[in-house]
């Protein structure tokens, strides 16, 4: 079956730090991926998707994320992270039917 | 303002009692899904729907229900089936052709 882990289940960083957060899933085939975040109170929000095509993929707030084939893996990275940025991470890949299959997430807290 | 809504925010259910979560959503999405969160296990498929009438049991389906009797309107039916109900609950919807998943705002249920 499908499924997608994340490394890190706690992040904390200091203003100004780079971010990496880890993600691999196990399917073999044709994926779609997706980085999504949850600030505080707030809709679970769409970062960044990778489909096909260049595997560095530039997503909003600054966030890329690389899709490495090899490792099967769609890390999520920032050179410089940001107070606003402290919030839930999760990554996901597209099943069947356009379901998603979603990692354990990441809390990351940024201190200014 | 085109999205989707959830109701209530917040959700009591007594042992023994079934309780509806509403999700409308006025975005004439065809698909239609729920998920249910928890934490440090990032959000697993509850059930999901293609398109009205017709719908399809997720990873976490036992001691829930669904009905899809108008496009817009997915609820979702905790019953007392399910033992440990205490989490929070999303729902999303697909517009036909698009690639990314957009998520209402959540209901938080808990158990006296």
């Amino acid at each position: 079956a499908q499924s997608v882990s994340q490394h890190n289940h706690h992040v904390i960083l200091s203003e100004a730090a780079s971010l990496e957060l880890g993600c691999n899933y196990s399917y073999g085939g044709t994926v779609n991926l997706f980085w999504y975040v949850q600030y505080p109170g707030q809709h679970l929000q769409l970062l960044l998707k990778y489909f096909s095509g260049d595997p560095l993929v530039k997503g909003i707030k600054g966030f890329e994320a690389e899709f490495i084939k090899s490792k099967f893996s769609f890390n999520l990275r920032k050179p410089s992270v940001q107070w606003s940025d402290t919030a839930e991470y999760f990554c996901a890949s597209g099943g069947g039917y356009n379901k998603l299959i979603f990692g354990a997430g990441t809390r990351l807290a940024v201190h200014p | 303002d085109g999205g989707i809504t959830q109701s209530p925010k917040y959700l009591f259910r007594k042992e023994g009692q079934n309780v509806t979560l509403s999700c409308e959503q006025n975005l004439n999405h065809d698909a239609m899904y729920w998920y249910r969160q928890d934490p440090g296990q990032g959000l697993r498929l509850i059930y999901y729907s293609q398109i009205v009438n017709d719908f399809q049991k997720g990873d976490i389906a036992e001691g829930y229900s669904v009905s899809r009797e108008k496009k817009e309107s997915f609820p979702l039916t905790v019953t007392s089936a399910q033992k440990n109900p205490t989490a929070f609950y999303l729902c999303a919807s697909l517009g036909t052709g698009e690639e990314t998943q957009y998520f209402g705002p959540g209901t938080r249920l808990l158990v006296l």
